[in-house]
């Protein structure tokens, strides 16, 4: 199953920013947040990622609370082509192996002209 | 940065044929690839992991016998969906991901694969 919580769907409007929520609070210490986002019939792009400093990138930024139990990415500016579906997961980056990355539901995100 | 393409983007097979779909890491050397499987409307559902050289681990619930996977090399690793029918119709998805003991270099995804079968 998926470790990670998220609405199911939302709306931003254009220009505006977009701040999608996710829960993890059953995160371990050695786990990562990533975020990527999957346009229709595409593969999935990555976005960010983080473990508990809060980052920020050209696409997006990331907040996670000091608690690790929750995060939350900022699309500064949503445009058109942001509408998409948003998905964080959490997953170990140990040195030399890679944990599988289990998606959830994900969170439809519409933006609206 | 990474890039890992896939091949076929699209496919329409007959029922009973049997359908190869290929991932490739473009410039780096793949350390462990992961397929996927997404029906419409749905989220992506892990089928397996595979490492170079090495079987592939199955997610419960999907036939070893039915989605062979390969991946022979750092930078190749194939699926095979054997015998077809169209309920095997869906969007396969591969990711690549890659370390060199010191550092990972995150997970890159394939534009994936759209399997029609008729």
């Amino acid at each position: 199953d998926a470790k990670t919580t998220q609405p199911t769907s939302m709306d931003c409007a254009e220009g505006r920013a977009a701040n999608l929520p996710c829960n993890h609070s059953t995160i371990s210490g050695n786990e990562y947040v990533y975020w990527y986002r999957q346009i229709h019939s595409q593969g999935p792009q990555y976005i960010i990622h983080g473990l508990k400093n809060n980052e920020t990138n050209e696409m997006a930024s990331l907040i996670i609370t000091e608690d690790r139990k929750s995060s939350t990415l900022i699309l500064p500016h949503a445009t058109l082509r942001d509408t998409a579906v948003y998905y964080c997961i959490v997953s170990l980056r140990a040195k030399t192996s890679y944990d599988k990355v289990i998606f959830g539901p994900g969170t439809s995100l519409s933006v609206i002209p | 940065g990474a890039v890992v393409s896939q091949h076929p983007s699209w496919v329409i097979c007959k029922s009973g044929t049997s359908v190869k779909i290929e991932c490739r890491s473009l410039d780096f050397q793949a350390t462990t690839m992961f397929w996927y499987r997404q029906f419409p409307k749905q989220s992506l559902m892990l089928m397996a992991t595979s490492n170079e050289g090495s079987k592939a681990t199955y997610e419960q619930g999907v036939e070893k016998d039915k989605f062979l996977i390969n991946h022979a090399s750092l930078t190749l690793s194939t699926l095979t969906v054997t015998s077809a029918h169209p309920e095997d119709s869906s969007f396969y998805i591969c990711s690549a991901t890659r370390t060199d003991g010191r550092q990972n270099y995150g997970y890159t995804f394939g534009s994936g694969t759209r399997l029609t079968v008729v």
